[in-house]
């Protein structure tokens, strides 16, 4: 069955670093996402991608955050200089381009635990 | 904007019990979707089951269902047969039709621990 696929699965990093994290969704799907959850809280959105561009982002997402899909099958999420409140599970998703039975389903990715120190 | 309430931080069910876990919710989308992910303590998020705000019928998938009372803004999850592997987080989740992307806005979750 297909799966999305993330790397790494975890990631310590050092205050003002910068950090890539790595997705690779499922083949035939054509919208991709970011979620975060820090510890314990609930996931929250922080943008969706399609046709190479951003369709939408939260307030989350500022300056220090970017997108980029650089092939046809990894997607990638670059923190530029990652704060200590960046610490958080991250998680790509996506799905097929139309709703269909299946309602445009997201499936999720096994997530990147990220530290920052 | 949407909104996902559920009001259970956690629950207990013993084994071989049905559970039901409490979600409503709120929005202006004319359409919409109702999702219930389950994340066990290893961090994954596994999609269970959704339900379309048209759909007639209550969403079924083997042991999962969704009670779904769109008068009353409820998604309620119904777990029949409780198991050990069970026991984990279980969000929902809606996703609507503003803002382009069709982002999931997700629940503060309940904790589910099933029991012997």
């Amino acid at each position: 069955e297909p799966e999305v696929t993330q790397t790494p699965s975890h990631q310590v990093t050092q205050m003002g670093q910068e950090v890539i994290l790595r997705c690779v969704p499922i083949s035939n799907h054509l919208y991709f996402y970011w979620y975060r959850q820090i510890l314990g809280q609930k996931v929250e959105f922080l943008v969706s991608f399609y046709n190479n561009e951003i369709s939408e982002k939260s307030e989350i997402f500022d300056d220090q955050f970017s997108v980029e899909r650089p092939d046809g099958s990894n997607f990638t999420l670059k923190i530029r200089s990652t704060k200590l409140e960046d610490s958080a599970m991250y998680f790509c998703a996506s799905r097929e381009i139309r709703f269909g039975t299946s309602g445009g389903t997201q499936y999720f990715g096994p997530g990147t635990r990220l530290l920052v120190l | 904007a949407q909104k996902i309430t559920q009001t259970q931080p956690g629950m207990f069910v013993q084994e071989k019990e049905a559970v039901t876990l409490d979600c409503t919710y709120d929005t202006s989308d004319p359409s919409y979707g109702l999702f219930w992910y389950k994340q066990p303590s290893s961090g994954e998020m596994i999609f269970l089951i959704y339900q379309g705000s048209y759909d007639q019928q209550n969403a079924t998938e083997g042991r999962y269902s969704l009670n779904f009372q769109k008068a009353r803004k409820s998604a309620n999850l119904v777990i029949s047969a409780s198991q050990l592997g069970d026991s984990a987080m279980y969000f929902c989740a809606m996703r609507g039709l503003t803002g382009g992307g069709n982002k999931l806005t997700f629940g503060t979750g309940t904790q589910l621990k099933v029991e012997l």
